[in-house]
């Protein structure tokens, strides 16, 4: 079945404290992104990746770091987490950046 | 980036009655897609026009791609409880790698 799997799913911390959350997907995509998503706001990307090695800032990149070492896993890294990162995060991965994408069940993260 | 502004951002309705979202930008857009999220989930991918004029069905939904390619809608016909959820348009323009631009999405809310 083709997916996108996130982990963790739930993730309260506390400021400061790195933390990884990772985003593996089974369909060989070559683009793969990271969303969050907060109310009134909609889905705002973070970082993209259009292959392996190849990564680039989206559109809110402050604070986050990304890194695409194999073709299928695309983690999102806080190195020092604030509460205004609390959201919910979404990874996604397409074929191309333009063909439908296939969302993560998402990581909702509450940095206290 | 570009942007792709969506309206309305809420739309109450009695179940039956008719549901419309629409979705603009000031730049030609080279396609566009439309995703639904249910409460709690992922969004998930719905289906992507490409072609100026372009009009889609998919049972009760209608999709349309406007003549410029600057606007798109959304019309569900006699809405059903099922229907409940957050919709969003996502679009491309140009030749970026930067991939989907999402709109902030209209929350559909449904008084059976």
């Amino acid at each position: 079945e083709a997916q996108v799997t996130q982990n963790p799913r739930y993730l309260i911390t506390v400021t400061g404290k790195k933390l990884t959350v990772t985003c593996s997907q089974n369909m060989n995509h070559e683009y793969m992104s990271w969303y969050r998503q907060d109310p009134g706001l909609g889905l705002r990307q973070i970082y993209y990746s259009m292959n392996v090695e190849v990564t680039d800032k989206g559109d809110v990149p402050e604070g986050y770091k990304v890194s695409r070492k194999e073709k299928r896993n695309f983690p999102l890294i806080l190195e020092s987490p604030s509460p205004n990162q609390t959201s919910l995060y979404f990874c996604a991965s397409n074929q191309t950046p333009r063909t439908e994408a296939f969302f993560g069940q998402g990581t909702r993260l509450t940095v206290v | 980036g570009q942007q792709v502004m969506q309206i309305p951002q809420y739309q109450h309705v009695q179940e039956g009655e008719d549901f419309t979202t629409y979705c603009n930008s000031s730049t030609t857009l080279s396609n566009i897609q439309w995703y639904k999220q249910r409460p709690g989930g992922h969004p998930v991918f719905l289906i992507q026009l490409v072609k100026s004029g372009e009009v889609k069905k998919q049972k009760r939904l209608t999709f349309q791609f406007g003549e410029a390619k600057k606007n798109s809608s959304l019309h569900i016909t006699a809405t059903q409880t099922t229907d409940v959820g957050t919709y969003f348009c996502a679009a491309t323009s140009g030749g970026g790698a930067d991939g989907l631009t999402f709109g902030k999405g209209t929350h559909l809310i449904i008084q059976p």
